[in-house]
This record gives C-alpha cells, structure tokens and sequence, in this order.
C-alpha cells in the first residue's frame, strides 16, 4: 500500500516556463510534507517542506501547494533552469512522532530543455 | 553538507556472501536511517534507529539487520547477499523535534551494490 504517490514519472519543460510536480497522499496522519532533489550520483538533498496547517510555502524559485482536503500537494518550480533536470521525490512524514520516518513517492524525472 | 559518510561507495559481492555498510556521521543527530533506491519504487525505509542500540524495521527489511553501538556509526549487514539486493543504499539522519530538529532529514552519497 503506497502512502506517498507520484503519478508522473517524468516531466519535460522549457527553460523559463513553470515547472509543476505532483504528489498524492493516503494518511491523513502526515503532518509534514518535504520535496527532495537528487542528481546522478548523489544523495538526495532536501529542498522545501510544508506543515499540514499551512497551504503554501515559498522559497526563492521553489513554492509548495498543499490541498489536504483533496490530499495533494505539488511543487511549482518559476522560472525552471537547466540546473533544475534531476529527479525529484515527494515524502511525507508524522514529524510529531517517534521517530520522523519519512515516507517517499517514487519520484519525478524532470528534464529542463534550454 | 551534513557530515555524513558512507562506506563503500561501490562493492560488488556474491550471492551468499555476507555485506556489512557503513553510515558514519559527525553531526550527534539522534535518529539514523537506511533506505534503498530501486527503479519504479522510490526510496524504501529498511531500518532506522532512534538511539544508540534502539534500532526498529522498516517496509523492507527482510534479509537485512542493523546496529548502533555508538552515536555517530549505523551499521547494514546482509547477512546472505541475494541479487534482488542489488540497489543503491542511502544513509540519512536527522534531530527530533524535541532537540530542536525540523521534518527534514539529510542523506549521505548513497553505496552502490551489486549481488552477481
């Protein structure tokens, strides 16, 4: 049963166009929602995160959607760079717990086209 | 960068053959994580631990066991490699809440292995 879903397995923009990466999610108990960039060859790298009360979050090029009622939540990524084309994975997690086990999607190949 | 250290990097072993990873960080984070990497699923949790030798399963972790005697080191052992372990392992840590952690944990170089 996969709690963290990602339905697009990849995603090719233009450069300077929007980006828009989505995540669906079955346990209502996530509190906190995180989006993960990872290179070839690399670790993953944390990115942006979102807590379940708030609907919106913003960091420079990087904003987060939440829609708990519809529980889903997307990455907008404006103006999308070259710099950008990695693969980027959805996790959710019950920070209020024991132990902050993050639960990840799939993830999402994007390709930034110049 | 989070002082975290993985080691191997690479090792290719046999099937039968026992494999121990290493996760060693520099960051005194309480919590430590093995996940691994496959195509089509994403990151799984294998095992994690919550404390020096508090140690609890994760989705997938059949065929794999752990230990942490010291704060900074979290050991993977396959103890029988088989070649659906083939994958990329991922160490990652991070601080409870209670130590004035957020939800974000951070990872290490990943160790690519291969079972022939």
């Amino acid at each position: 049963d996969q709690q963290v879903k990602q339905n697009s397995p990849s995603l090719s923009v233009q450069e300077g166009r929007i980006s828009i990466l989505n995540c669906d999610y079955t346990n209502s108990m996530f509190d906190y929602f995180l989006w993960y960039k990872k290179y070839p060859a690399e670790g993953p790298t944390f990115l942006i995160s979102i807590s379940s009360i708030k609907d919106k979050n913003e960091d420079g090029r990087f904003t987060v959607f939440l829609n708990k009622s519809a529980k889903h939540l997307s990455l907008h990524i404006v103006p999308s760079q070259p710099g950008d084309s990695a693969v980027y994975f959805c996790a959710a997690s019950n920070f209020g717990g024991a132990t902050n086990k993050l639960i990840f999607g799939t993830g999402t190949l994007l390709a930034v086209q110049p | 960068d989070a002082g975290i250290t993985q080691s191997p990097r690479h090792k290719v072993t046999e099937t039968g053959t026992p494999v121990t990873l290493r996760c060693h960080q520099t960051e005194n984070h309480r919590y430590m994580y093995w996940y691994r990497q496959d195509p089509g699923h994403g990151l799984r949790l294998i095992h994690y631990s919550y404390g020096v030798k508090d140690t609890d399963k994760g989705e997938v972790s059949d065929g794999y066991s752990v230990s942490r005697s010291k704060t900074e080191d979290f050991l993977l052992t396959l103890e029988s490699a088989t070649s659906s372990q083939t994958s990329v392992y991922f160490c990652a840590i991070s601080e409870p809440l209670s130590r004035g952690g957020g939800p974000e944990a951070f990872f290490g170089q990943g160790t690519r292995l291969t079972v022939v």
